[in-house]
């Protein structure tokens, strides 16, 4: 079934650990996109990238790193994980057009 | 001001009520006015989008963009319990460079 696959879909993560969220889709698109969610401030985007090898920073970068290696593949790390990283985490990707986008299940996070 | 403004509700309504959400905005460069639908635990799914002013009909769904006013809304009619979920505005400029969210409004449909 074409789409994203997050992984892992939960995590309780003590503060001043290193976590790689993954994120992998098979459309063979070029754009692909991380964003948290949270209550009361909707979806922000963190950093993305518009195709392989490059990458660029969103909305609320900080503390956050990506790469992208390959087309498929677009993996957020947590370097120093800290309380106000809890969130919700949903990768995306975008074919042609404004309806190509396509979200993930989403990522629950919870530092501790 | 932010960029996006929308009422987080909850909305509580019977089945088969009309419903109206909305949003308004502050980027004048925003060309597509796009709804997502986002279930509990699951990722948003685009449920409509418009280009431009003007309205767009899908089944029980009609999507409004009044640019002058920079408002848009989306009504359903004939509401189910199944459209309880959470109703996200998007926006997006002609460069598709990324999509700006509202926070969303959480929706009930009551049997």
């Amino acid at each position: 079934i074409a789409g994203i696959t997050q992984a892992p879909t939960s995590q309780i993560l003590a503060a001043g650990r290193r976590m790689t969220l993954r994120c992998t889709q098979d459309m063979r698109h070029n754009a692909m996109y991380w964003y948290r969610q949270d209550l009361g401030l909707g979806l922000r985007l963190i950093h993305y990238s518009n195709t392989a090898g490059t990458t660029g920073k969103g909305e609320v970068p900080d503390g956050y790193s990506v790469s992208r290696a390959n087309t498929d593949d677009f993996p957020l790390t947590l370097a120093s994980a800290v309380p106000s990283q809890t969130s919700v985490y949903f990768c995306a990707s975008r074919g042609q057009g404004v309806d190509g986008y396509t979200f993930g299940s989403g990522t629950r996070l919870t530092v501790v | 001001q932010k960029e996006v403004e929308q009422d987080p509700g909850p909305l509580s309504v019977p089945e088969g009520a009309i419903v109206s959400l909305n949003c308004t905005y502050s980027n004048s460069a925003f060309q597509y006015f796009m709804w997502y639908r986002q279930y509990s635990r699951k990722g948003p799914e685009l449920l409509m989008y418009t280009y431009s002013s003007g309205n767009k009909e899908d089944g029980r769904f009609t999507a409004q963009v009044d640019k002058s006013s920079k408002y848009i809304s989306l009504f359903i009619r004939d509401s189910q319990p199944s459209d309880s979920a959470t109703y996200l505005c998007a926006f997006m400029n002609t460069g598709f460079q990324k999509l700006v969210f509202g926070t969303g409004t959480r929706l009930l449909v009551s049997p």
